[in-house]
């Protein structure tokens, strides 16, 4: 099947800084990403989804300008935690879909931790 | 909006038992994805399906429109079945989520 990574599979960082994760389609245009977070023993959360070249859609809840997600072309998203704070620790994942069977493939995620 | 109920919340089985887990939805969809997340967080999509039944492996999916509602099914289960099984739907771009059944396959 088709593969999706994320970098970094793991992050520390200080309360106030941003942090960049990234997402790639490794093997095929990913026209739609998705954006999720997960807190521990929780399920899965859709923070937004972006479509290749146009401005992303956030749920209901989540602040767009502290997370910023980019998506510039067909196999490259990005989210940045702006302003990073103890309760955005979580673990983020990135999805991808494109082509006719519309199947999400998801990445491995992103574990995010703010001291 | 859609609410995605799931249950079992948390099923133990012995090896080789048949398992069965269900999820319902609120309103009509057009999917409806049954999802796989291991201890270490890795996700795989099971299966998607807006109708009838969808067979890969021991694993088998089946969806009830009219009475919106879809079970996911495990033949022969094994120890490294163990993982949560999540069922998602959706409407358009809009995804709504079960809470998971975490599975436990004991040898």
């Amino acid at each position: 099947g088709a593969v999706v990574s994320q970098h970094p599979s793991w992050v520390i960082c200080k309360s106030g800084t941003s942090v960049k994760i990234e997402c790639r389609s490794l093997d095929f245009q990913a026209t739609t990403m998705f954006w999720y977070r997960q807190f521990p023993k929780q399920s899965l959360m859709l923070m937004a989804t972006s479509n290749e070249g146009s401005k992303a859609t956030y749920e209901q809840g989540v602040e767009k300008d502290k997370f910023l997600i980019n998506h510039a072309s067909l196999t490259l998203s990005t989210l940045t935690v702006t302003s990073a704070h103890p309760e955005d620790s979580s673990f983020y994942i990135c999805s991808a879909s494109g082509g006719a069977t519309d199947t999400q493939y998801f990445g491995p995620g992103t574990r995010l931790t703010v001291l | 909006k859609n609410e995605v109920e799931q249950s079992p919340q948390n099923l133990t089985a012995q090896e080789g038992e048949f398992i069965t887990i269900n999820c319902s939805y609120s309103v009509g969809i057009s999917a409806l994805h049954w999802l796989q997340q291991h201890p270490g967080g890795g996700i795989v999509s099971l299966f998607m399906l807006s109708s009838g039944k969808k067979k890969h492996g021991r694993l088998i999916a089946t969806i009830n429109i009219q009475e919106k509602h879809s079970s996911l099914h495990i033949t022969a289960s094994h120890p490294r079945d163990s993982a949560v099984y999540i069922c998602s739907s959706r409407i358009g771009n809009q995804f709504y989520f079960g809470t998971g059944t975490s599975l436990t396959v004991i040898p």
